[in-house]
């Protein structure tokens, strides 16, 4: 069954610093998302990206995030300069438009 | 705007036995989709099932069903013959837009399930 995939599944970074998160959609889909779940709270819409720019955005995606589909395969977050209150658990979704399949995440630390 | 509002922090249940899950939502569209989301503690997503809100009929996936009232704005989970692998923690998640990708999510509700 074609799933979504993010690496690593835990990253561990100091304040500061930039990170990039990346994530393998399923391959037939066309919309992608970055959601964000702080420990213990709910999850976080953060951006959509559809044909190649971002159609939709949080107002907690700002200045400090990008995202990226470098070759038409992966889809990245980065992070520029990591916050402690960035530290989360990161998830990737795509969708062919009749429901969201979220990857397993990406833990980041920030210390 | 779009909220949605899961009032069960958390709840248990016996297994095999019948446990619901409650969650409300606020939305001024007449047609819409709804979700349940299970999140076990390898902290994936994992989709339970789903609602079309024009369909007057419960959606039922196996085990899992819907009481869905849509005047209410009520859409809650319905687990029969609880098994241990179903403890998580269960999201309730109203999409925005028509790619049904970009979510609102309700707190959560973390299910025990007691051998």
């Amino acid at each position: 069954e074609p799933e979504v995939t993010q690496t690593p599944s835990h990253q561990v970074t100091q304040m500061g610093q930039e990170v990039i998160l990346r994530c393998v959609p399923i391959s037939n889909h066309l919309y992608f998302y970055w959601y964000r779940q702080i420990l213990g709270q709910k999850v976080e819409f953060l951006v959509s990206f559809y044909n190649n720019e971002i159609s939709e955005k949080s107002e907690i995606f700002d200045d400090q995030f990008s995202v990226e589909r470098p070759d038409g395969s992966n889809f990245t977050l980065k992070i520029r300069s990591t916050k402690l209150e960035d530290s989360a658990m990161y998830f990737c979704a795509s969708s062919d438009g009749t429901e969201a399949f979220f990857g397993q995440g990406t833990r980041l630390t920030v210390v | 705007a779009q909220t949605v509002t899961q009032s069960q922090p958390e709840m248990s249940v016996q297994e095999a036995e019948t446990v619901t899950l409650s969650c409300t939502y606020d939305t001024s569209e007449s047609d819409y989709y709804l979700f349940w989301y299970k999140q076990p503690p390898s902290r994936q997503m994992i989709l339970v099932i789903r609602q079309e809100a024009y369909k007057q009929q419960n959606a039922t996936e196996n085990r899992f069903s819907v009481n869905f009232q849509k005047a209410a704005k009520s859409f809650s989970l319905k687990i029969s013959d609880s098994q241990l692998g179903d403890a998580a923690m269960y999201f309730c998640a109203y999409p925005r837009g028509s790619t049904l990708g970009r979510l609102y999510f309700g707190r959560g509700t973390q299910l025990t399930v007691w051998p």
